[in-house]
């Protein structure tokens, strides 16, 4: 039972280097969510989907661009890395059902930009 | 806008102690309530929930209560272990923002044996 996958684990960059995240659910979940994690700061959301060919703003989405072309994978690009991207990157999924719904986290991508 | 408040942390307890960890909460309406706990290395998943006012969300030992009044989902257990050590966010989810969590800073609970 996979639930939320989320590749790569770690990854190092250079100021300047792009990269996409990816984010696989096997849950059929409509809702999805690209989310950063600083120390003291808990979690903040970036960009998020309610659906297949849908995205959003979320919080702090500067930076960053997402793609939902097919409904069990969301992607978080970033074309230009700058330190303070510096983070650990967390994307969930949810099932529609207004603000009772329960998110599940993938295991995290942790991203050092140099 | 929604806004999540944690007490300071860490917290380092000796197994059996009693937990307390604060939450607070600015939101319109009435927005569903949440603790996540993430262990090492892992990512979040979902402790407890309450969804409307008094109710209590409990799960493996832990309990939160949604107070209106005080605008609080504290989070205790009676006694904990060292299993329990982790990090704690509180988060809520607004009536007119989905399913979109608003997170607290985490409050990382050591026990020690």
């Amino acid at each position: 039972n996979a639930g939320v996958t989320q590749t790569p684990k770690f990854r190092v960059l250079k100021t300047g280097q792009s990269m996409t995240l990816l984010c696989a659910q096997d849950m059929n979940h409509e809702y999805m969510y690209w989310y950063r994690q600083d120390p003291g700061m808990g979690l903040r959301l970036i960009h998020y989907s309610v659906g297949e060919g849908t995205t959003a703003k979320g919080e702090v989405p500067d930076g960053y661009n997402v793609s939902r072309l097919k409904k069990q994978n969301f992607l978080l690009g970033l074309e230009s890395a700058a330190p303070s991207q510096t983070s650990v990157y967390f994307c969930a999924s949810s099932r529609p059902v207004g603000n009772l719904a329960e998110a599940f986290f993938g295991q995290g991508t942790r991203l050092t930009v140099v | 806008g929604n806004s999540v408040t944690q007490m300071e942390g860490p917290v380092t307890l000796s197994e059996e102690a009693f937990l307390t960890i604060n939450c607070t909460y600015t939101a319109t309406g009435y927005p569903s309530l949440f603790w996540y706990v993430q262990y090492p290395g892992e990512g979040l998943q979902l402790l407890l929930k309450a969804t409307k006012a008094d109710d209590k969300g409990s799960n493996k030992g832990f309990e939160a209560t949604y107070r209106k009044e005080t605008t609080s989902f504290h989070l205790e257990k009676g006694s904990v272990q060292v299993s329990d050590s982790a990090v704690y966010f509180c988060a809520l989810s607004g009536e007119t923002s989905g399913s979109r969590l608003t997170f607290g800073e985490g409050t990382q609970l050591t026990v020690n044996p």
